[in-house]
C-alpha cells in the first residue's frame, strides 16, 4: 500500500519570500513522485516528478523538489514565490500500483 | 492535440435526477481516471479503467457507474443524483503502451456539479 502526507493545508507567504510545501510518502516497493499544481478554475498539471537518479528536479518555473529516501520526503520548493504561483500544489506517488495516490492539496497563497 | 477534455463544464441537477459526464482524450492512453474533489478532501478516485472494456471501482464508488467502450472515451454517470455528489468531477488519462507508474497524468478542465 501507499500513502501521501501533505502536512500543510494551507500555506501564506509574501511575494518574493522562500516557500517549502511539505509532502511525505509510505510505499513498500520503489517509487515515482510527482507534485501537480491546480489554477483556480483549472485541471492539474504536472509541475516535476522523480524517477530515479539525481534526488534534486527542477521544473522550468523555479520550483524544485528534493527526493530524500531515508526520510520518505519529496518537499517543493521555491526560493523566491510571485503572486502568479498563488495555487493548489498536489504531491502523488505510484509504484507496484499502476493506479497513483494524491495528497490532500496545500494551498500557497501569495500576497503582495 | 486538445488532450483531455470534459462535457459539460457545469451542470446543476436535482435531487433524483440523471446525468451522464463525458470525458475524451486524443493520446492514446491506455488508463483513465474519474476523481472528485472536496474542500479539504483532496481528489479521491471515482473509477478507473485499464483499457478499453474494462472498468475498475476506486476509493469511493457508491452511486456512480462507468463504461469505456471507446478507448479515447470514458463517462461516469449518475443514475440518481444526490446533493452529497455535488462537487468538482475531474478525468485523467495516462500511460501510452509500453507505459509504467512513471508516467504523469493529464487532467481535463473539470465539470462543477451541483445537486439541488
Amino acid at each position: 500500500a501507499q500513502s501521501v502526507t501533505q502536512l500543510d493545508s494551507q500555506v501564506p507567504v509574501f511575494e518574493e519570500a522562500p516557500v517549502e510545501l511539505r509532502c511525505n510518502y509510505s510505499s513498500s516497493v520503489s517509487v515515482y513522485l510527482f507534485w501537480y499544481v491546480q489554477y483556480p478554475n483549472q485541471g492539474l498539471q504536472l509541475l516535476l516528478k522523480y524517477l530515479s537518479g539525481s534526488t534534486l528536479v527542477e521544473s522550468i518555473n523555479g520550483f524544485e523538489a528534493e527526493f530524500n529516501k531515508s526520510q520518505t520526503s519529496f518537499h517543493l520548493r521555491k526560493p523566491s514565490v510571485h503572486i502568479s504561483d498563488t495555487a493548489e500544489y498536489f504531491c502523488a506517488v505510484s509504484g507496484g500500483s499502476y493506479i497513483p495516490t494524491f495528497g490532500r492539496g496545500t494551498s500557497l497563497i501569495v500576497h503582495p | 492535440n486538445a488532450g483531455v477534455t470534459q462535457t459539460p463544464k457545469f451542470r446543476v441537477l436535482k435531487t433524483g435526477q440523471s446525468m451522464t459526464l463525458l470525458c475524451a482524450q486524443d493520446m492514446n492512453h491506455e488508463y483513465m481516471y474519474w476523481y472528485r474533489q472536496d474542500p479539504g478532501m483532496g481528489l479521491r478516485l471515482i473509477h478507473y479503467s485499464v483499457g478499453e472494456g474494462t472498468t475498475a471501482k476506486g476509493e469511493v464508488p457508491d452511486g456512480y457507474n462507468v463504461s469505456r467502450l471507446k478507448k479515447q472515451n470514458f463517462l461516469l454517470g449518475l443514475e440518481s443524483a444526490a446533493p452529497s455528489q455535488t462537487s468538482v468531477y475531474f478525468c485523467a488519462s495516462s500511460f501510452l503502451m509500453g507505459g509504467g507508474p512513471w508516467d504523469e497524468q493529464y487532467f481535463g478542465p473539470g465539470t462543477r456539479l451541483t445537486v439541488t
